[in-house]
């Protein structure tokens, strides 16, 4: 157990829906990391929350979005949905001073 | 060509050899992972390191950053280490890259 949480840890729904992925960090960690693993696309980075700033961005889509709150836990929220958002999202978190990441469980994402 | 270049992609071997997963990358580090993924689909770390050698119980990862190679070796091999063992350098203090993932198969 890494200590970082993610809810839920499965979602089922349909194209052109909103749903928002949450993630609680470790404690004491001020960073958390959104990634996406799909069939075809392998792992890749999203986004990076810091105390509650947008720290780094990757590849994510204009339809995604996400924020850190001042408890430091995270939502990463996804509209629109289309079936290829179909999924693994993963949040990590990491202490300050760091780079080594801890993985949370994981929220699988089917978009029918 | 992809970033990160793990080999080989799929590796079957029997219980207890030795076994080694090699990750060649092409950008500018600051340090690498290397993460286990079993089929449940959870993700652990199993190292970061930035320069030399370390190890967890029979777990070894080497990095030469001249080179840009990592290696992961594990010996004595158990059904158990039976997962996907994924590369990941880190891009300045934010951005992990990821190999596309050795899958391990161990066979008693």
């Amino acid at each position: 157990d890494s200590g970082v949480t993610q809810t839920p840890k499965h979602l089922i729904t349909a194209t052109g829906q909103r749903v928002t992925l949450r993630c609680s960090p470790r404690s004491g960690d001020l960073s958390v990391y959104w990634y996406q693993q799909s069939l075809d696309q392998g792992l890749q980075f999203l986004i990076q929350y810091y105390n509650g700033e947008e720290r780094a961005k990757g590849n994510i889509l204009e339809r995604f979005s996400a924020q850190q709150f001042p408890d430091l836990h995270s939502e990463l929220n996804l509209s629109s949905l289309e079936l290829g958002d179909s999924a693994l999202y993963f949040c990590a978190s990491s202490v300050a001073g760091t780079n080594e990441q801890f993985f949370g469980p994981g929220t699988r994402l089917t978009v029918l | 060509k992809n970033e990160v270049e793990q080999s080989p992609q799929n590796l079957t071997a029997q219980e207890g050899e030795f076994i080694t997963i090699n990750c060649s990358y092409s950008v500018g580090i600051s340090a690498l992972h290397w993460l286990q993924q079993h089929p449940g689909g959870g993700i652990v770390s199993l190292f970061m390191l930035s320069s030399g050698k370390k190890k967890h119980g029979r777990l070894i990862a080497t990095i030469n950053i001249q080179e840009k190679h990592s290696s992961l070796h594990i010996t004595a091999s158990h059904p158990r280490d039976s997962a996907v063992y994924i590369c990941a350098p880190l891009q300045g203090a934010q951005k992990l890259v990821f190999g596309q993932g050795t899958r391990l198969t161990i066979n008693p």
